[in-house]
């Protein structure tokens, strides 16, 4: 089945305890995405990769990290998470950028 | 530069009531155009999508949009809505190209009342 997972799906940390959350699809897709979802303001993108070891920022990149060295993983990396960052995050795929793109499950960060 | 207005936030309507979600666009090259859906809790699912040739695109669930170019929207409509309807509905913008990105709206709650 053509899906992209995520892990874990919910996740409450403390301010500053570094978290990782993991992306992966199995579609052999090239474009990967990270967006982060809250209320009144839609799906902002954080990063997108448009290949393995090609990353770069989205909207709203501060505070976060992603790499890119599998083609079917794109992990998001809060190096030292702040309570603004308790969001819901997906993750998503695609052959393109302006492509149709797949989504995670999201991920419901809590950071205290 | 790409852009996507969903006016209002929330929408409600009777059960077998007409949907119509608006959407408007802003795309300085030819747009692709996309509907998705989130129902509570899950991620998002794509509704429909509009890239090239026809305008009148139909999608799943008995959901269908029309591409205006002169009006620059991409509205989404349903001529009877369910119960199973009541999610929120995001409208989206990119155009041909690796390069390129989705640029989503703020989105809207759709309620289907009994």
């Amino acid at each position: 089945e053509a899906q992209v997972t995520q892990n874990p799906r919910y996740l409450i940390t403390v301010t500053g305890k570094k978290l990782t959350v993991t992306c992966s699809q199995n579609m052999n897709h090239e474009y990967m995405s990270w967006y982060r979802q809250d209320p009144g303001l839609g799906l902002r993108q954080i990063y997108y990769s448009m290949n393995v070891e090609v990353t770069d920022k989205g909207d709203v990149p501060e505070g976060y990290k992603v790499s890119r060295k599998e083609k079917r993983n794109f992990p998001l990396i809060l190096e030292s998470p702040s309570p603004n960052q308790t969001s819901l995050y997906f993750c998503a795929s695609s052959f393109q950028g302006g492509d149709e793109q797949y989504f995670g499950p999201g991920t419901r960060l809590t950071v205290t | 530069a790409q852009s996507v207005t969903q006016l209002g936030s929330h929408v409600s309507v009777s059960e077998g009531a007409l949907v119509l979600l608006r959407c408007n666009y802003s795309s300085s090259v030819p747009p692709y155009l996309f509907w998705y859906v989130q129902y509570p809790n899950q991620g998002l699912q794509l509704l429909l999508k509009y890239t090239t040739g026809a305008t009148l695109v139909k999608g799943i669930n008995g959901f269908e949009a029309e591409f205006k170019k002169s009006e620059t929207s991409f509205h989404l409509t349903k001529p009877s809505a369910h119960m199973s309807d009541a999610a929120e509905y995001f409208c989206a913008v990119s155009r041909a190209g690796a390069n390129s990105k989705l640029t989503f709206g703020k989105g809207i709650t759709l309620s289907v009342r009994p």
